[in-house]
């Protein structure tokens, strides 16, 4: 079992519509959590962290933290073109010095 | 501009090689990682240091050797490269806490031949 989990896709929504990309994570003790949007040849862009249970919204983007069900879920309301990239999970198992590991991403594509 | 720096940003090299990669950053972090990001977009932490102090070291051939002259900069040396070294290589910087908010720099594509 991979330890942090995303689908790779893509996905693709039409413009407009809510984008909702998952992640599952295998080790209950992780503490942070983290949604990182890459463009192609880019380099990984921080977009949204959440630490508690429940939701976190920052303008068009929702985190969600499940951590009895270890899920996290990014939402992104009223998906533009320039949100089609590969999103991807991270989790921090705080008690590692701060190593992140990374789901192998979602590729998302929004289509006008 | 605050941000994480890499130079350069494409290295191309002959297998056997021994190249280097640096990284700084002016956020005022005390922390600063490597990654490596495959051919396959997975993206995994290789090295990161705490204020000039080794924290963590993953399994990576001892041909990597990270070093770190001050805790604004991090750099990486590769012996002897062989073509499966050939990937993006980030580094990254955050502030200890414990939300650990990691920011990346722009990359370097490394190319063996």
């Amino acid at each position: 079992q991979k330890e942090v989990e995303q689908n790779s896709g893509p996905l693709s929504v039409p413009e407009g519509a809510i984008a909702s990309l998952n992640c599952t994570y295998s080790d209950r003790v992780s503490q942070s959590f983290f949604w990182y949007r890459q463009y192609s040849g880019k380099s990984p862009e921080l977009i949204m962290s959440i630490y508690s249970n429940g939701d976190k919204e920052d303008g068009r983007f929702t985190a969600q933290l499940n951590k009895a069900s270890q899920y996290v879920s990014l939402l992104i309301r009223d998906s533009q073109p320039s949100d089609s990239a590969t999103y991807l999970c991270a989790v921090n198992r705080n008690n590692q010095g701060g190593k992140l590991i990374f789901g192998q991403g979602t590729e998302l594509s929004v289509k006008p | 501009d605050t941000a994480v720096s890499q130079t350069p940003k494409y290295l191309v090299t002959q297998m056997g090689n021994d190249k280097s990669i640096k990284c700084e950053q002016n956020l005022g972090h005390d922390t600063m990682y490597w990654y490596k990001q495959d051919s396959k977009k997975f993206l995994k932490i290789m090295f990161s240091y705490n204020n000039k102090e080794l924290i963590i070291n993953e399994t990576v051939p001892n041909r990597f050797s990270p070093k770190s002259p001050d805790k604004a900069h991090l750099n990486l040396h590769i012996n002897s490269l062989e073509l499966g070294d050939s990937a993006v290589y980030f580094c990254a910087s955050s502030q200890v806490g414990p939300y650990n908010e990691q920011f990346f720099g722009p990359g370097t594509r490394l190319t063996v031949l």
